[in-house]
């Protein structure tokens, strides 16, 4: 098993600016994912996390405005850039330790734009 | 045509009864398939993966997979209130050129009535 920890987990910003999450695991995974999950909906991923090359991003996310790191095995980060209430949403971090099976999840970054 | 689709509920059971969960998928070639439970504020949580055609059985929980069928199911025996959360279907679409994630579908919201 895998313990993603997240942050912050929760922040309000102002429209415009930009916030970066963080996510660790306590151990190296194969993959890392960001989700975004506005209320009352399911999760829709944003992009894939690649180890030392850039992130793979979904149909209608871009790296301007979600840019991704992933400088080793064990820790990821997203910013939302310039912010507009949009934005609004839960952000969560996930991994899988061998492909394929179990994706572990950060307990979210609640994230309010204003 | 989305790629995960299932009933957005909400779903009302009975205690004591047995809840019914369903989920289709569009890519054809898809071949891992998970059924994970979130309760409101929380991450999801994994209940059973499933990757080959027939049920899979753990303790009072039944995954159905009918891959000629696009088609996986979850079955909840002696439904407690305690499963009252919303179930998200998610598959592993990695027949597309090797791709590795995890898409979920826009989940079903079970409730149990004591």
């Amino acid at each position: 098993s895998a313990v993603i920890s997240q942050k912050p987990s929760r922040d309000i910003c102002q429209r415009g600016t930009s916030l970066t999450i963080q996510c660790q695991v306590d151990s190296q995974v194969t993959m890392m994912f960001w989700y975004r999950q506005q209320p009352g909906q399911s999760l829709t991923l944003i992009a894939t996390a690649n180890q030392g090359s850039e992130a793979t991003y979904e149909s209608g996310f871009v790296i301007d405005k979600f840019p991704i790191s992933r400088p080793n095995l064990t820790f990821s980060t997203l910013t939302v850039s310039n912010m507009s209430p949009e934005d609004s949403s839960i952000y969560l971090c996930s991994a899988w330790t061998e492909v394929d099976t179990e994706a572990f999840f950060g307990q979210g970054t609640r994230l309010t734009v204003v | 045509q989305k790629e995960v689709e299932q009933n957005s509920g909400p779903l009302s059971v009975p205690e004591g009864a047995i809840a019914s969960l369903n989920c289709t998928y569009s890519d054809r070639v898809s071949q891992s398939f998970f059924w994970y439970r979130q309760y409101s504020g929380k991450s999801p949580e994994l209940i059973m993966s499933i990757y080959s055609n027939g049920d899979k059985e753990d303790g009072r929980f039944t995954a159905q997979l009918n891959k000629a069928s696009q088609y996986v199911s979850l079955l909840i025996r002696d439904s407690q209130p305690s499963d009252s959360a919303t179930y998200l279907c998610a598959v592993n679409p990695r027949g597309k050129g090797g791709a590795q994630k995890l898409v979920f579908g826009q989940g079903t919201r079970l409730t149990i009535n004591p």
